[in-house]
Parts: C-alpha cells; sequence; structure tokens
C-alpha cells in the first residue's frame, strides 16, 4: 500500500535552535517529493520538490534531503523563527496514477 | 495575481442540505483538485480535472460532484450533507508543464454538517 508517515507527531522548539522533521514512504514508483508549509486554517505551501535524482535541494533556511534507496526524507530548519510554527506536509507522487499522497504532517511549535 | 481563490471560508450545513463550494484560479492551469482534509489525517483526493470539461475521480468522490465548464473554475457540489462530510476542503491547481512543478493550494474552506 502506498503510505507516507511522518514524525514526530509534533514538535515544540525555541526560537533559533534547529530541528529536523522526517518522513518514510512506500510509494511505487517514485516520481518525486515535496515537502508542504501548512499554517493555521490556511492552505500548503510548497517548499521543495525533489525527484529521484537528487539528494538536498534547499529554499532559504529549509534543507530537504532524500534517500530515494532507504525512501527517507528530512526537512532540516535552521535558525527557527516564530513564523516557522506549523504543520510541516510530506508529500509523494507516484504511485500507478502519479497522484499526490500526503503524509499526516508534523506539527512545529516555535517559542521565543 | 489572486492565485486559488475559495468561496466561502466557512459554512455549517446541516444533514440533507446542499451546496456549492467554488474555486478559481487566474494562472491558466489546466489541472485543478479538489481535496478534503480530517484532522490527523493526510489530504485526501475528492475529484480532479485535467482541462475544461474533463473531470475524474479521486479517492473519496462519494456525495460530491463536480463541474470544469472553463478553464478558471472548479466547482465543488454537495448533495445531501451528511455529518462525515465535515472537514476542511481545499482546492488546488496545477502548473501545466508537468508533474514536477508545483501546486497551488487555496486558503480552504470549512464545512461543519449538524
Amino acid at each position: 500500500k502506498n503510505q507516507v508517515e511522518q514524525s514526530p507527531q509534533s514538535l515544540i522548539i525555541l526560537e533559533g535552535k534547529n530541528c529536523t522533521l522526517q518522513c518514510n514512504y512506500t510509494v511505487s514508483p517514485f516520481s518525486n517529493l515535496r515537502w508542504y508549509k501548512q499554517d493555521t486554517g490556511r492552505g500548503p505551501v510548497s517548499l521543495t520538490i525533489m525527484t529521484f535524482s537528487e539528494n538536498t535541494k534547499s529554499n532559504g533556511r529549509y534543507t530537504a534531503t532524500l534517500d530515494a534507496d532507504t525512501k527517507q526524507s528530512s526537512l532540516h530548519i535552521t535558525a527557527s523563527q516564530l513564523s516557522d510554527s506549523a504543520s510541516y506536509i510530506c508529500v509523494v507522487s507516484g504511485g500507478n496514477t502519479d497522484k499526490l499522497i500526503f503524509g499526516t504532517g508534523t506539527r512545529l511549535q516555535v517559542f521565543p | 495575481n489572486a492565485g486559488v481563490t475559495q468561496t466561502p471560508k466557512f459554512r455549517i450545513l446541516k444533514i440533507g442540505q446542499s451546496m456549492t463550494l467554488q474555486c478559481a484560479q487566474d494562472m491558466n492551469h489546466n489541472y485543478m483538485y479538489w481535496y478534503r482534509q480530517d484532522p490527523g489525517m493526510g489530504l485526501k483526493l475528492i475529484y480532479y480535472s485535467v482541462g475544461a470539461g474533463i473531470t475524474d475521480k479521486g479517492e473519496v468522490p462519494n456525495g460530491y460532484n463536480v463541474s470544469r465548464s472553463t478553464t478558471e473554475d472548479f466547482p465543488l457540489r454537495l448533495e445531501l450533507a451528511a455529518p462525515s462530510q465535515t472537514s476542511v476542503y481545499f482546492c488546488a491547481s496545477r502548473d501545466p508543464r508537468g508533474a514536477y512543478y508545483g501546486y497551488t493550494f487555496g486558503s480552504g474552506t470549512r464545512l461543519t454538517v449538524v
């Protein structure tokens, strides 16, 4: 079954600290992996997109990595800010219909 | 550039009532999608469209209908609302250049059926 699992479910960090979010997937065939940020009450906003051949992609303080062999991805946030408080969703495109398969997200809270 | 616009933002329906969730995009994207997001769950695809006049079912289409008469608009119709349809609904569109490119999501419609 095509699935995307994220950990941890929630995370609390202090402003200025770094953190890493994890994503494991079992989607096959694999097309690409995306990380989205979803603020409370808003729609998801794309952070990064990676294909099979890419193992790292950065967007400002956000850096995503992909290990297609182990089917794992991580999202590293550097020098966190209060505005980073949001849910971060890992999404894999693939399977027989090449549709998006969403993880349940990691809820990040950044406190001053 | 407004992106993807959804209306209304909030709605309370009684069981058995009907309503249409509106979605419009101004980016000339051919591909449009409707998702629902339930608490603690990943987004699930309800219906999608690859162009005007073409629609297809997603993962959870029961209880919903869509139409796509123009490139810009992709309304979602709920007939005979049920409590199980209480959810947050997101419309999205995709750049026509290919699957690699990003999806743009609307800000969502929070629907409660009582």
